[in-house]
């Protein structure tokens, strides 16, 4: 079946320095992916669609310039989050729909931040 | 827009019970449901989803959920609780292309 791969599961990063986000579509191409976010003991949150080839489109109240987000070709998009804080230690997943298909969405497995 | 409603935020079963999580979603057209688990510190794992068809839906690991349209609803279901299934258990709804909102999420505790 298709698989969404997110890399990496796990990150610790310093205060100050950005880390890398990457969702790759292993076995199908997806113009529109999307990135959520999950605060602690809470649900996980839409941030942003990130549309193959253009801007991605942010959710009222997640800052563009601080997580950005490249989808430069149909089965790849990253996340970076800049000048990283503490406080944007979080569980990122992504998630993706083969391009040309209705209702079949698939997520990464998730990757966990931990800013120190 | 679209929501998701899980009343119920912990559950606390013992093992060999049944189990039932209740969700309400609200959706313009025919919606997509899906259930997923999270273990502490882990990802997601997608237990079942519902797209079309058979109401009852039947997912990994015993569980099932019913689509019942006229409700709103598509709670999931375990006959036997084992003390494994210890998790957060999220619902959610999409739809195509569509982002897919999620549930605040229900936490099952399995007493022995």
């Amino acid at each position: 079946g298709a698989v969404v791969s997110q890399h990496p599961s796990r990150v610790i990063c310093k205060s100050g320095t950005s880390v890398k986000i990457e969702c790759r579509s292993l076995d199908f191409q997806a113009t529109t992916m999307f990135w959520y976010r999950q605060f602690p003991k809470q649900s996980l949150m839409l941030m942003a669609t990130s549309n193959e080839g253009s801007k991605a489109t942010y959710e009222q109240g997640v800052e563009k310039d601080k997580f950005l987000i490249n989808h430069a070709s149909l089965t790849l998009s990253t996340l970076t989050v800049t000048s990283a804080h503490p406080e944007d230690s979080s569980f990122y997943i992504c998630s993706a729909s083969p391009s040309g298909t209705s209702g079949t969405i698939y997520f990464g497995e998730g990757s966990w931040l931990t800013v120190v | 827009a679209q929501s998701v409603t899980q009343p119920d935020i912990h559950i606390t079963v013992s093992e060999g019970a049944s189990l039932e999580l209740r969700c309400n979603y609200s959706y313009g057209a025919t919606p997509y449901l899906f259930w997923y688990v999270q273990s502490p510190g882990q990802g997601l794992q997608l237990l079942l989803k519902y797209f079309s068809g058979d109401t009852l839906v039947q997912g990994i690991k015993g569980f099932e959920a019913e689509f019942k349209r006229s409700q709103s609803s598509f709670n999931l279901r375990k006959p036997s609780v084992h003390w494994s299934d210890a998790a957060e258990y999220f619902c959610a709804v999409g739809g195509g292309y569509q982002k897919v909102t999620f549930g605040i999420g229900t936490k099952l505790q399995v007493i022995p």
